[in-house]
């Protein structure tokens, strides 16, 4: 039951360029998404969300776009520093109730200095 | 900046044991979750809390998992007989009142748990 998919595992990016996460989500009913980054043996930390009201938010070098049509979003990074190199996880929750974070398998950025 | 503390750090038990996760979310929030990550897997949602009562719950969450808020301030995960398949990093997680941040979890460092 794989209702938000992260495809690509790892995403290597050179420091100063742009890095661009995708996430695709099967589920219309979803409301609200989020980004968090991790490091290994800490807990998730929030970095932006958005919406289905909206189709873009910006924060500082992170953007998420958000297309309800094809059920995708985007975070893009720029310009993206060593520091960003984490696994970045996607997650998608409907508007009813608690939020019941359903979270995508994560992609692996690695920025090169 | 508040956040939300869970101890152990690392806890490792045997197969059959009762294992208690505790932790302490962020002050003024209200809705409370436990979520876990097996090593290499994605991060699932097991349950969700809200007025002293378990609002969801996922299939993973059976009779053997069960949370409690028992004082105000602490909020635990009560495993009562631990199997092998349980060894994953848990991470508890608080949001504040609907309307206001609602729908941002703040999570916990974890908790690792290993089931030998």
């Amino acid at each position: 039951d794989q209702q938000v998919k992260q495809n690509s595992p790892s995403l290597s990016v050179q420091e100063g360029r742009i890095s661009i996460l995708n996430c695709d989500y099967t589920n219309s009913m979803f409301d609200y998404f989020l980004w968090y980054k991790k490091y290994p043996a800490e807990g998730p930390t929030f970095l932006i969300s958005i919406s289905s009201i909206k189709d873009k938010n910006e924060d500082g070098r992170f953007t998420v776009f958000l297309n309800k049509s094809a059920k995708h979003l985007s975070l893009h990074i720029v310009p993206s520093q060593p520091g960003d190199s984490a696994v970045y996880f996607c997650a998608a929750s409907e508007a009813s109730g608690t939020y019941k974070y359903i979270f995508g398998t994560g992609t692996r950025l690695k920025v090169l200095a | 900046e508040p956040e939300v503390t869970q101890t152990p750090s690392h806890q490792v038990t045997q197969m059959g044991q009762e294992v208690i996760l505790r932790c302490v979310p962020i002050s003024n929030h209200l809705y409370f979750y436990w979520y876990r990550q097996i090593l290499g897997q994605k991060v699932e949602f097991l349950v969700s809390f809200y007025n002293n009562e378990i609002s969801e719950k996922s299939e993973i969450f059976d009779d053997q998992f069960s949370v409690e808020r028992p004082d105000g301030s602490n909020f635990t995960l009560k495993i009562r007989s631990t199997k092998l398949e349980d060894s994953a990093m848990y991470f508890c997680a608080s949001s504040g009142d609907r309307g206001v941040g609602a729908n941002v979890l703040t999570f916990g460092a974890g908790s690792r748990l290993t089931v030998l």
